[in-house]
């Protein structure tokens, strides 16, 4: 069983939808990431989060510390946003979950 | 755009071979971690470094080892490479054995043949 599993798996959406992807982990964190890979690309990081909600842009994070559960949110999706998004928790290591792969359609 | 920088981007090796993939750390990071990234999976910790030294390792055999340098750049070196190695290997680089703040590298796609 993986410490870090996300949902859903693949995501397709229209041009403009709100999209939401979760993330729920089994282990005791210092923080959670939200990344982002782009098709053949390495690594950028969206948000680190300990508690609460963070907000950049169109993108919202929010986590839930006692369910041990967080989400990610796209408001008016547009199709640069498709790429493969990563929940990763930070213990002492990283424990990344196997990636959402997000698809917009224009 | 992060400081990491990884090279080289891409690499093909033959079975039995030896390679060595370098990291550049962000400015004033003294942590390195190394991940191997299995096409669609999530990337696995292969070990860290901090401040030249191994600071734990993952589920990885001892072919994979590593440096890190006093200006806390760092090296993977993988020997007798196995089909299975073939994979995205991401460093990243942070503070003080820690995660919090951390910047990954574009990664280096390892093919071997």
């Amino acid at each position: 069983k993986n410490e870090v599993e996300q949902s859903p798996q693949n995501l397709t959406a229209q041009e403009g939808e709100f999209i939401t992807i979760n993330c729920s982990y089994s282990v005791g964190i210092s923080a959670l990431h939200w990344l982002q890979q782009h098709p053949g690309g390495g690594i950028v990081s969206l948000f680190m989060l300990s508690s609460g909600k963070k907000k950049h842009g169109r993108l919202i994070a929010t986590i839930n510390i006692q369910e041990k559960h967080s989400s990610l949110h796209i408001t008016a999706s547009h199709p640069r946003d498709s790429a493969v998004y990563i929940c990763a928790v930070t213990g002492n290591q990283f424990y990344f979950g196997t990636g959402t792969s997000l698809t917009v359609i224009p | 755009e992060t400081g990491v920088t990884q090279s080289p981007t891409h690499l093909i090796k033959t079975r039995g071979q030896q390679v060595t993939l370098r990291c550049s750390s962000q400015s004033g990071h003294n942590t390195v971690s190394w991940y191997q990234q299995a096409l669609g999976q999530g990337p696995q910790f292969i070990f860290q470094y901090y401040r030249e030294e191994e600071n734990g390792r993952g589920n990885f055999p001892p072919r994979f080892s590593g440096l890190q340098f006093p200006n806390y750049s760092s090296e993977l070196n993988v020997n007798a490479l196995e089909l299975d190695d073939s994979a995205l290997y991401l460093c990243a680089s942070s503070w003080d054995r820690g995660y919090t703040e951390a910047f990954f590298g574009q990664g280096t796609r390892l093919t071997v043949v």
